[in-house]
């Protein structure tokens, strides 16, 4: 069974650049979460996806936005990027999102480098 | 709130000793509370969960966290280090109706020979 596939694995893209990065959850997972890593900040929620719908957000400002696709793959974008937006980029996927306690499946994440 | 702390940053054990590594929540209502472990270059893998239903929570690799609701702990421990066991470490907190994961900031377990 795949587990969850990130892409890029590695980008870099300059100041002001918009980038887009996309996760294909497991096959049948409909939730799918998105997390930014820093050594300063740590890991931070972006946001939540369960069928097509955007179910949580976290605080970041409006350049970071995403979507979830019928299919349950997801993309996030950031627009007018800022050399702070270097990070690790985690997406997770799992098979209930109501209140309990489903595994969390991260994928090896996407690692955004801005210059 | 929900949050989580974990104190110590850096943990450094030899191989074959006890690993312990501490965690403690911030919940206003019985939290779900997760180890994830996280080797380099790599994404998070989960290695137990707390669920309410046992206090002691058995995961992968040799490790345990037990559950202390006096104490609002949630450590992490495991009899005997390996060499493969260092990796970045990270407690966190779920709430209720979401996959919204608060994460502590992290042990980075060191193990020498």
């Amino acid at each position: 069974k795949a587990g969850v596939t990130q892409t890029p694995r590695y980008l870099i893209k300059t100041r002001g650049q918009q980038v887009t990065l996309s996760c294909s959850p497991i096959s049948g997972h409909r939730s799918v979460s998105w997390y930014q890593q820093t050594p300063g900040q740590g890991l931070q929620f972006l946001f939540e996806y369960f069928s097509e719908t955007q179910r949580n957000k976290g605080n970041f400002p409006g350049r970071f936005s995403g979507r979830q696709f019928s299919n349950s793959r997801s993309e996030m974008n950031v627009s007018t990027l800022e050399l702070g937006d270097s990070a690790l980029y985690l997406c997770a996927s799992s098979l209930v999102l109501a209140g309990g306690t489903g595994e969390l499946f991260f994928g090896e994440g996407s690692r955004l480098t801005v210059l | 709130a929900q949050s989580v702390t974990q104190l110590g940053s850096h943990v450094s054990v030899s191989e074959g000793a006890l690993v312990l590594l501490r965690c403690n929540y911030s919940s206003s209502v019985p939290p779900y509370l997760f180890w994830y472990v996280q080797y380099p270059n790599q994404g998070l893998q989960l290695l137990l969960k707390y669920t309410s239903a046992a206090t002691l929570v058995k995961g992968i690799n040799g490790f345990e966290a037990e559950f202390k609701k006096s104490e609002t702990s949630f450590h992490l421990t495991k009899p005997s280090a390996h060499m493969s066991d260092a990796a970045e470490y990270f407690c966190a907190v779920r709430g209720f109706n979401t996959d919204k994961l608060i994460f502590g900031t992290g042990t980075r377990l060191q193990v020498f020979p």
